[in-house]
């Protein structure tokens, strides 16, 4: 299985600062044939359920608002909110779709200083 | 759109079966595979299993073979998730969750939309 692991546990930050999360995969989850990285991020609120932030390691689902952006590739992978706000509170997980079992980072809690 | 609505929440005994339902509404229900995914209190995202409705076969994770089973009715736009055995460790939200259809027996996708996710306490 691919095991993936978020890093830190949680993050305290002020408005408007950069938060930077972390997600390492045991496995590349690059796929050499269409070089694409099968790799998502969600954000959880209390009592919600997840929502889709990115996929394809790097391509915001639309609505998301800008200041969300994904990089890396292979095994190393970077969740960033270049300048936090108060709606930003959460918990953020990565997650690889390469192969089944799908698999979730183990979430970091991103709360406002 | 897509839009999922699942079943209540459940209390069970330790032993026992629980079966939990997710109607969708919008888009083309085999256009798509449903997976489910649970969620401890205060803890991660686990993935259970999923099912492609176009064709019905199942994908278990293997911690859950042999005690859950994912089907779908394409006739009411609604997949199941039954887990038997129940044990107090089993207490956790489980949501339902699409991802577009990639062809085959492909989950390898991102899911989008997300149940409201169903509570399922296991207490004696």
């Amino acid at each position: 299985d691919f095991v993936m692991t978020q890093s830190p546990d949680s993050l305290t930050l002020s408005l408007g600062e950069r938060a930077t999360i972390n997600c390492k995969s045991s496995q590349s989850v690059l796929y050499n044939s269409n070089n694409k990285n099968y790799l998502a991020w969600y954000q959880q609120k209390p009592g919600q359920p997840p929502k889709l932030l990115i996929y394809w390691a790097s391509t915001r689902e639309p609505g998301v608002p800008d200041r969300f952006s994904g990089s890396g590739s292979g095994t190393d992978f970077t969740l960033t909110i270049s300048s936090l706000q108060a709606e930003d509170v959460a918990v953020y997980f990565c997650q690889q779709y390469f192969n089944t079992p799908l698999t979730f980072g183990g979430g970091t809690k991103v709360e406002i200083k | 759109q897509v839009q999922l609505v699942q079943s209540g929440a459940e209390v069970k005994k330790p032993g026992s079966s629980v079966k939990v339902s997710c109607k969708a509404s919008g888009g083309t229900f085999t256009s798509f595979a449903i997976s489910w995914v649970r969620q401890a209190p205060g803890q991660g995202l686990e993935w259970m299993g999923g099912i492609i409705p176009m064709f019905g076969t199942p994908n278990y994770a293997q911690k859950f073979h042999g005690r859950v089973t994912i089907t779908a009715d394409r006739s009411t736009r609604t997949a199941y998730m039954e887990l038997s055995s129940l044990r107090s460790e089993d207490t956790a939200v489980y949501y339902c969750a699409t991802s577009v259809y990639c062809g085959g027996d492909c989950f390898s996708r991102w899911f989008d939309p997300w149940g409201q996710g169903t509570l399922v306490t296991v207490s004696s």
